[in-house]
């Protein structure tokens, strides 16, 4: 079964910093896609980023960008110059005819920002 | 433009009531999704609907009732609901429901209370 695993359970950063939130999955496809979504306390679920796995380059989004790593199954998300904003829960997500076109989620890393 | 609409934002029903909630997208959309979210999890599928066809059921209780009126709209119709119900319940949409139409937007959900 498709799973995706969040170690972090919350993580930290002072204003201005960079982070990087982990994220790990299991899978036997080639073809899928992974997401990071972010959800303040205003609770919408609002989509970071994306990357597709037959892309070897690694998807930017202004301050946020990933580390992906298809062999090691690893796809974490760096935020260079932290901003309170950024403050709120990560959840790190996979797509595929293997999760039968759903999206499965990690259990989320809440991240705070220090002003 | 990438916004999904729900309303109401909060509702509050007690056990015996029939309530709905309302979800709507003007991208041009054919997948639309209901999702349920306890705090501190990530969201759980509830149903999906494709070209305004219920394709996905996830055993939710029957006293939770979906319907597509038309491509924009999806509708979460509820009766009898118990106090373990209570929950933020997510919309989502994207451009199909098959592997080359992944991309899932989400509304920012009606927080849900039932008394």
């Amino acid at each position: 079964a498709q799973t995706v695993t969040q170690s972090q359970p919350e993580m930290s950063v002072q204003e201005a910093e960079t982070v990087t939130l982990s994220c790990t999955y299991d899978t036997s496809e080639s073809d899928y896609y992974l997401f990071w979504y972010k959800q303040p306390p205003s609770r919408q679920m609002i989509l970071v980023i994306r990357q597709e796995a037959y892309k070897q380059q690694n998807a930017t989004e202004n301050r946020f960008s990933v580390n992906f790593q298809k062999a090691a199954k690893s796809f974490s998300l760096k935020i260079s110059d932290s901003q309170l904003g950024d403050a709120a829960m990560y959840f790190c997500s996979y797509y595929s005819m293997d999760s039968s076109y759903k999206l499965i989620f990690g259990s989320g890393t809440r991240l705070l920002v220090r002003p | 433009d990438t916004e999904v609409t729900q309303t109401p934002k909060h509702l509050v029903m007690g056990m015996t009531n029939k309530k709905s909630l309302k979800c709507e997208q003007h991208m041009g959309h054919r997948a639309m999704y209901w999702y349920k979210q306890k705090a501190k999890k990530p969201p759980e599928l509830m149903f999906v609907y494709s070209y305004e066809k219920l394709s996905i059921n996830e055993s939710v209780p029957s006293r939770f009732s979906p319907e597509c009126p038309n491509s924009s709209l999806l509708n979460l119709h509820l009766h009898a609901l118990q106090p373990e119900d209570s929950a933020l319940y997510l919309c989502a949409s994207s451009q199909g429901a098959g592997v080359y139409q992944e991309t899932q937007y989400f509304g920012p959900g009606t927080r849900l209370l039932v008394l």
